[in-house]
């Protein structure tokens, strides 16, 4: 149990196009979901977190008109890169909060794949 | 602010041996969760093992077990008989109960050598 997929593994992109990555929970509800970046060899970064049906609430410093966050299913979020400039290729994790008929419940982290972003 | 501190960038060692991962946390709380994860070379994080701040006993899930000091603030982890499946970056994490932010520690990479 406890099951998240991203979708695509890896994108190519041309700079100043738009990117959207999805994230699903696939055999749980997930209410909160995360997003991460991370950098060669560096530990998750926190973007934002993700709430079914509300505003997605953005760390500092992360730009949210460039990375807009859609929560728009109990089982979904999605991260679009907006206008995409090489500076944006990373690593993109997302996360959800664990059902609570799994030991540690919702106080668990589930993490899926990642996704591989190049921005030419 | 809660930090998490992992003060070993890297480590080694020969298969079949153990192996000690170091953590320590500051909180000013003391309800909360503390988690080991793994992320070998597909970058996949997995989780490892999970402990509760209020238990007292500490956690082990096979060859996996911690080492949890609430009044030292540490939580070291201990893998038994590596494997070379072992292999991968292992991050530290804290959450506050009740929060839902995960603390990252730096991480340690960790390399099993056949």
């Amino acid at each position: 149990g406890a099951v998240v997929s991203q979708h695509p593994s890896r994108v190519i992109c041309k700079s100043g196009t738009s990117v959207k990555i999805e994230c699903r929970s696939l055999d749980f509800q997930a209410t909160t979901m995360f997003w991460y970046r991370q950098f060669p060899k560096q530990s998750l970064m926190l973007m934002a977190t993700s709430n079914e049906g509300s505003k997605a609430t953005y760390e500092q410093g992360v730009e949210k008109d460039k990375f807009l966050i859609n929560h728009a299913s109990l089982t979904l979020s999605t991260l679009t890169v907006t206008s995409a400039h090489p500076e944006d290729s990373s690593f993109y994790i997302c996360s959800a909060r664990g059902p609570l008929v799994l030991a540690g419940g919702t106080d668990t982290q589930y993490f899926g794949p990642g996704t591989r972003l190049t921005v030419l | 602010a809660q930090t998490v501190t992992q003060s070993q960038p890297e480590m080694s060692v020969q298969e079949a041996e153990t192996v000690t991962l170091s953590c320590t946390y500051d909180t000013s709380e003391n309800n909360y969760y503390l988690f080991w994860y793994k992320q070998p070379p597909s970058r996949q994080m997995i989780l490892v093992i999970r402990q509760e701040a209020y238990k007292q006993q500490n956690a082990t899930e096979n060859r996996f077990s911690v080492n949890f000091q609430k009044a030292a603030k540490s939580f070291s982890l201990k893998i038994s008989d590596s494997q070379l499946g072992d292999t991968a970056m292992y991050f530290c994490a804290f959450l506050l109960q009740g929060a839902q932010k995960l603390v990252f520690g730096q991480g340690t990479r960790l390399t099993i050598n056949p």
